[in-house]
């Protein structure tokens, strides 16, 4: 079983300001099958991206994302007013077993 | 445009069963693995069941392992979930959702989720 664990658990900023969310593994995560999720209240996930780097169709190219192994991180350049909202980070392919983190809320300061 | 319609949440109490269905439209259904992730309330996101395009491949999370069953109907656009021996602590919002990558097993990530059924397990 991996063990996805995300910090901050909450991250206070204001509109404009680069946010950096973090994933860490408890173990490598095969060829960087790491994805991340945006959600917000009421409504449901939203793929943000995959393959640790890869934006998913229609997401704008503030929000990256990047590493590999058991370390990765989740990187929103310039905060919009409809950022603000929980982010998972999700590990897939390299079992027959997928996991979420825990989540990390992004509000505003 | 795809849409993904969940239904068969409620009330039931512990021991008893629930099937959800979730109804599929605007993509080629039987060309995709689909998902069950369910959401306690206030809490994160638990994945619960994956089976591939032609369910050849499954797989639960070891929480639900051997009470819940995946099934699809490839001609009726249509997934399922068959919760046997429900718990409490299987309350939560569970969501269908549609896998990413064509024609393999369905350990990928998933691009478009429905909005949810409300499973409620209570006596």
């Amino acid at each position: 079983e991996i063990v996805l664990t995300q910090s901050p658990g909450t991250l206070s900023l204001s509109p404009g300001e680069r946010a950096t969310l973090s994933c860490r593994a408890s173990q490598s995560v095969s060829s960087s099958y790491l994805a991340w999720y945006q959600q917000k209240p009421g409504q449901a996930p939203r793929l943000l991206i995959y393959g640790a780097s890869s934006r998913a169709t229609g997401i704008p190219d503030r929000f990256s994302g990047s590493g590999s192994g058991t370390d990765f991180t989740l990187t929103i350049s310039r905060l919009e007013p409809e950022d603000f909202a929980v982010y998972y980070c999700q590990q897939y392919g390299s079992s027959s077993l997928i996991f979420f983190g825990g989540g990390t809320k992004v509000e505003i300061k | 445009e795809v849409q993904l319609v969940e239904s068969g949440g409620g009330l039931v109490q512990p021991g008893r069963s629930l099937r959800l269905s979730c109804a599929a439209s605007g993509f080629t259904f039987d060309d995709y693995a689909m998902h069950w992730v369910r959401q306690a309330p206030g809490k994160g996101l638990e994945w619960v069941s994956g089976i591939s395009w032609n369910s050849g491949s499954i797989g639960y999370a070891d929480s639900v392992k051997g009470r819940f069953t995946i099934s699809r109907d490839n001609a009726k656009n249509s997934l399922y979930l068959q919760m046997n021996s429900l718990r409490a602590e299987d309350t939560a919002l569970y969501y269908c959702a549609k896998g990413r990558a064509i024609l393999t097993g369905y350990s990928h990530p998933f691009d478009y989720w429905g909005q949810g059924t409300l499973v409620t397990v209570s006596s």
